[in-house]
């Protein structure tokens, strides 16, 4: 089936660190891939997305590169800051019928001064 | 900035009560999801519709949940007798196919006594 597989959190880091949080994916054919952002109290919002085989989504300094070989789409920022305490949803679009997002677990970020 | 819209966006209520939540998607998307949020469970999809037409609500109780979309602007959620385990955060979304992105509502907390 369609799937996808998150890195556990809670992760925790100080400001300026190196952030990597894993993405992979299982699906058939070839899906969209997403990360979506929650900050507290609100609603998901998209952060960046990728279509296509070696794509790469980029938003806000982060990146994450569409991995067919790998199955994967781990996000990364090289500095991360304050306000980028969040949970992050990885997701892949599947279509059947209509289009679906299928969302991992959620990686609760948090970044201390 | 076109935004989907979701109210109530606090709800307290007793056990037993009927409860419901609208949501007014962005105009002219015409795919819609019902996704409800908790600690233990993460993100799970209750429903969605496409053009107006259920195409998939089996992450529904289906005893007490009802979904409809009564016109374009109007999507519902009901919950007929509400009971303390559905105390959740209920979202809304829409999308649009062209751009691919699935745009969330704030969301509507619900707390049921």
């Amino acid at each position: 089936g369609n799937s996808v597989t998150q890195m556990e959190g809670p992760v925790t880091l100080s400001e300026e660190a190196f952030l990597t949080i894993n993405c992979t994916y299982t699906a058939t054919g070839y899906p969209s891939l997403f990360w979506y952002v929650q900050y507290p109290g609100e609603g998901l919002q998209l952060l960046l997305k990728a279509t296509k085989a070696d794509d790469k989504g980029s938003n806000k300094g982060f990146e994450a590169t569409y991995r067919k070989e790998t199955t994967s789409f781990h996000l990364e920022k090289g500095s991360v800051q304050v306000s980028d305490s969040a949970v992050y949803f990885c997701a892949l679009l599947i279509i059947q019928g209509a289009q679906k997002l299928v969302f991992g677990q959620g990686t609760r970020l948090t970044i201390n001064p | 900035d076109a935004r989907v819209t979701q109210t109530p966006r606090h709800k307290v209520t007793e056990m037993g009560q009927e409860v419901t939540m609208r949501c007014q998607p962005i105009l002219g998307h015409n795919t819609v999801f019902w996704y409800r949020q908790t600690m233990m469970q993460g993100l799970e999809l209750l429903a969605y519709f496409r053009n107006r037409a259920p195409l998939d609500d089996s992450g529904m109780p289906k005893d007490r949940f009802s979904a409809e979309m009564p016109d374009a602007t109007l999507a519902t959620l009901k919950i007929q007798p509400s009971e303390p385990r559905d105390s959740a955060v209920y979202f809304c979304a829409s999308w649009s196919s062209g751009a691919n992105v699935l745009t969330f509502g704030a969301g509507s907390r619900l707390t049921v006594l």
